[in-house]
């Protein structure tokens, strides 16, 4: 089944702790981005990657950092997480060719930093 | 700037009721993509469409109906007979046509719709 997968779903940690959330897509796809949902705000797109070892900043990149070692995945680092960063976050990814291919969302990790 | 917004936060109706979702969006770009996703109370992200700027065909499937009209920079959606099970909220988004503008898609703020038995 095709799908992207977020471990983990939900989380609560405390001020500063480096945490590490997964993302991995088994389409095959080049594309891959995290958005971060807010109450009011929508959705906003935090980094995006066209491509192994291609990264770059979104509309609210501070405080985050990603890496794309491997096609299928692009983890989401927060080194020091503050209380700002509680939210709902969403790994996407699409093909690249067309960027009117669909891009399929993961089911959500919601972060709850005290 | 690209920017997506639906004014209505919170819509009630009661079930049989027709309801529409307004959405309003402004880019200069003279070819871009419009979509409405569905978060249920489950959370998770449901892709409902998408119309790229060339298209201004209304689009019908099922209960659903689409209405895109570029002289007003609208795309609203309309529920028929609305049920209970489309309680969730609704997001209009918005992205260029070519991966160099980041692939990004802009969301409108969401309307939460409520539907009553």
């Amino acid at each position: 089944e095709a799908q992207v997968t977020q471990n983990p779903r939900y989380l609560i940690t405390v001020t500063g702790k480096k945490l590490t959330v997964t993302c991995s897509q088994n389409m095959n796809h080049e594309y891959m981005s995290w958005y971060r949902q807010d109450p009011g705000l929508g959705l906003r797109q935090i980094y995006y990657s066209m491509n192994v070892e291609v990264t770059d900043k979104g509309d609210v990149p501070e405080g985050y950092k990603v890496s794309r070692k491997e096609k299928r995945n692009f983890p989401l680092i927060l080194e020091s997480p503050s209380p700002n960063q509680t939210s709902l976050y969403f790994c996407a990814s699409s093909l690249i060719d067309r960027v009117d291919d669909e891009q399929y969302f993961g089911p959500g990790t919601r972060l709850t930093v005290t | 700037a690209q920017k997506v917004t639906q004014a209505q936060t919170e819509i009630s109706v009661v079930e049989k009721e027709d309801v529409t979702l307004d959405c309003v969006y402004e880019t200069r770009d003279t070819t871009y993509y419009l979509f409405w996703y569905k978060q249920p109370p489950s959370g998770e992200l449901v892709f409902l469409i998408r119309r790229n700027s060339f298209d201004e065909q209304n689009e019908i499937s099922g209960r659903y109906s689409w209405n895109f009209q570029k002289s007003t920079s609208s795309f609203n959606f309309t529920i028929t007979a609305s049920q209970v099970v489309d309680s969730a909220v609704y997001f209009c988004a918005l992205s260029g046509y070519f991966y160099n503008q980041g692939g990004k898609l802009i969301f409108g703020q969401g309307t939460e719709l409520s539907v009553k038995p």
